[in-house]
């Protein structure tokens, strides 16, 4: 069974620009999570979808920040204009949601530093 | 309000020097609590869920248990290859959000 897929893996950009992740979950899995990880933090979740819906987006900067979940399946998270607080690694998971074993897996994230 | 403390926030053990890292938490209503491990650029890795007290889950040398209060992850003679960063998470009944400690970074010298 494939992962959680995310891409880019790394990206540098300069403050002001915008810049998108893209996010594949396990296949099956009805619930995905876009999380935010600082250096030596644990991951801070910044919006869940359960299916197309977003249903937790309180942490979501949302003068800056969007996401989509076109058709359930995949989600793009977008920052812009990006700012220099707004380097850390953005981890991407899902879980099947509504069974025992609800367990959530993660991507390998993407890295962005922001110049 | 949900919270989740992982202690130690770094540990150095001799290979083979077993030990025991800490997560305690106060949430209303506990679903599951979850280990992982994380290894420097790279996603979280699921180790174990934990749902009820009393419950304890094995793999390879590692062991987690859970009271109602805290849970532990027992490293038994711990290998370098155990070095990574261990992540504590809990979930509530209510709602779906899943709660991170700030780990605890386990460095094993050979």
């Amino acid at each position: 069974e494939a992962g959680v897929v995310q891409s880019p893996r790394y990206k540098i950009i300069e403050k002001k620009q915008p810049v998108a992740f893209w996010c594949n979950p396990i296949s099956g899995h009805n619930t995905l999570y876009w999380y935010r990880q600082n250096l030596g933090q644990g991951p801070e979740l910044l919006i869940r979808y359960e299916n197309e819906e977003a249903v937790d987006d309180s942490q979501l900067p949302k003068d800056r920040f969007s996401a989509e979940r076109l058709k359930g399946v995949d989600s793009t998270l977008k920052i812009q204009p990006a700012e220099l607080g707004d380097s850390a690694v953005y981890l991407c998971a899902s879980s099947r949601t509504g069974v025992s074993t609800d367990t959530q897996y993660f991507g390998p994230g993407t890295r962005l530093t922001v110049l | 309000e949900d919270q989740v403390t992982q202690s130690p926030e770094a540990l150095r053990l001799q290979e083979g020097e077993s030990s025991s890292l800490n997560c305690s938490y106060t949430v209303s209503g506990l679903r599951g609590l979850f280990w992982y491990r994380q290894d420097p650029g790279k996603g979280p890795e699921f180790l174990f869920t934990l749902y009820s007290a009393g419950e304890e889950k094995e793999k390879e040398r590692l062991k987690a248990t859970l009271t109602k209060k805290e849970s532990f992850l027992h490293i038994t003679a711990p290998k370098p290859e155990d070095s990574a960063t261990y992540l504590c998470a809990v979930r509530r009944f209510t709602g779906n959000q899943f709660y991170f400690g700030t780990g605890t970074s386990l460095t094993v010298i050979p």
